[in-house]
């Protein structure tokens, strides 16, 4: 089955400091990748929507300059927290949609995630 | 407004009844609704998707239904087992086109015990 990445599973890092996320599909192309936010015991919270090549879209309440995501290629998102608050620390998740087209298209393939804590 | 509820209380039952999860939905469309199972400390994984004109789907032991009239899926699994034990997260696709774009219930917890 399909495969996605996130690369590291956990980091801890000082406030004031930027933290970068790695999402990567391993065994398919994807132009679309999502990432959410997962506080405990809560759902998930899409953040944006990752579009190879373009700019990515944001969710309503959520600071396109505090958190850069960057889709150069069709394996690759990133997520880069910047000048993080302990108020950042939670569970990141990244998802992929297969590039092929048809109705299996439309399952998101989700990474095992990534803790962050800010200290 | 809109909202996604599923069941808010952790579903309790004995390894080999049917365990069966509600997800309510107001003021969305969903061309699609899709039923995911997230282990602690992991990311969600895909079970099964099922479409605004499909009444019901199944796969192995799983089965959903999808009412676009009561805005309502039931997400049922048969002969339990301790190994399904995790939560279950319903989502719906908005978007109609290839965007795929997913909102989430807040997911039931679901303990299977021997």
């Amino acid at each position: 089955g399909a495969v996605v990445s996130q690369h590291p599973s956990r980091v801890i890092c000082k406030s004031g400091t930027s933290v970068k996320i790695e999402c990567r599909s391993l065994d398919f192309q994807a132009t679309t990748m999502f990432w959410y936010r997962q506080f405990p015991k809560q759902s998930l919270m899409l953040m944006a929507t990752s579009n190879e090549g373009s700019k990515a879209t944001y969710e309503q309440g959520v600071e396109k300059d505090k958190f850069l995501i960057n889709h150069a290629s069709l394996t690759l998102s990133t997520l880069t927290v910047t000048s993080a608050h302990p108020e950042d620390s939670s569970f990141y998740i990244c998802s992929a949609r297969d590039s092929g087209t048809g109705l299996s298209s439309r399952e998101q393939y989700f990474g095992p995630g990534t803790r962050l804590t800010v200290t | 407004s809109q909202k996604i509820e599923q069941n808010s209380e952790a579903l309790n039952i004995q390894e080999g009844k049917t365990a069966t999860l509600t997800c309510n939905y107001t003021n969305y469309s969903p061309a699609y609704l899709q039923w995911y199972r997230q282990d602690p400390g992991r990311g969600p994984v895909f079970l099964l998707l099922i479409r605004e004109n499909e009444k019901e789907k199944r796969k192995e032991r799983l089965k959903v239904t999808f009412d676009t009239t009561l805005k309502q899926s039931l997400f049922h699994i048969t002969a339990s087992q301790p190994a399904d034990s995790a939560t279950y997260l319903c989502a719906l696709d908005i978007t109609g086109n290839q965007g795929g774009k997913l909102i989430f219930g807040q997911g039931t917890e679901l303990s299977v015990k021997p």
